[in-house]
């Protein structure tokens, strides 16, 4: 498996602008989960997803912000309109709830991130 | 609240020197935890995880660490770091589906 896949990598945008971003989980996993990685906050959860529906999003920082997951294959994190504060890593990682032989669940599998600059 | 503390947010140490990075967290009953490796520019990796058995667990690249229920503890060690190991270091709970990562601990490893 290619791993978690994430797009773009890197995102240069005008304060205003709408920003996507885009996930692709592990095939199989029934976990995904969104992070916001700065600076100032560390890493943040921001919202996770299990089969395909949103759980948790008391993470996400406000109406500007909102993720979707269609299929078990693509997820999407909207930021709308952008702005400066918002600049970040953000992280895409997916997990299995189901016991592996090696034994445990909820390792988490990162994707390489999206870096967003918005000016 | 429930949180995942990590004591030291910048390590300083040289080549051989032993490493001890401590992790707390305020979960009660059964956990599953982990620790995490941020390697400059690249994105997190599992370092090491434990969810049952021995308490001391033993990861990649020489790094271990020890679960001490009593304590809500679950430190990262490893005997003789190496440049190689300058990274940020995250410990981890899962707690009911849910992982909460700590604030992350700079390590910089002087040659």
């Amino acid at each position: 498996d290619a791993g978690v896949i994430q797009s773009p990598r890197h995102e240069v945008t005008e304060m205003g602008q709408e920003v996507t971003l885009r996930c692709k989980p592990i095939s199989g996993h029934d976990y995904l989960f969104w992070y916001r990685q700065t600076m100032m906050r560390g890493l943040e959860l921001l919202i996770y997803f299990n089969n395909n529906v949103p759980i948790d999003d008391s993470g996400m920082p406000e109406d500007r912000f909102s993720a979707k997951m269609p299929n078990a294959s693509f997820s999407t994190l909207k930021i709308q309109p952008s702005e400066p504060r918002d600049s970040a890593v953000y992280f895409c990682a997916s997990s299995s709830d189901k016991r592996t032989s090696g034994g445990g669940t909820y390792e988490q599998y990162f994707g390489p991130g999206t870096r967003l600059t918005v000016t | 609240a429930q949180s995942v503390s990590q004591h030291n947010h910048h390590v300083i140490l040289s080549e051989a020197a032993s490493l001890e990075l401590g992790c707390n967290y305020s979960y009660g009953g059964t956990v599953n935890l982990f620790w995490y490796v941020q390697y400059p520019g690249q994105h997190l990796q599992l370092l090491l995880k434990y969810f049952s058995g021995d308490p001391l667990v033993k990861g990649i690249k020489g790094f271990e660490a020890e679960f001490i229920k009593s304590k809500f503890s679950f430190n990262l060690r490893k005997p003789s770091v190496q440049w190689s190991d300058t990274a940020e270091y995250f410990c981890a709970v899962n707690k009911d589906f849910k992982t909460i990562f700590g604030a992350g601990t700079r390590l910089f490893v002087k040659a």
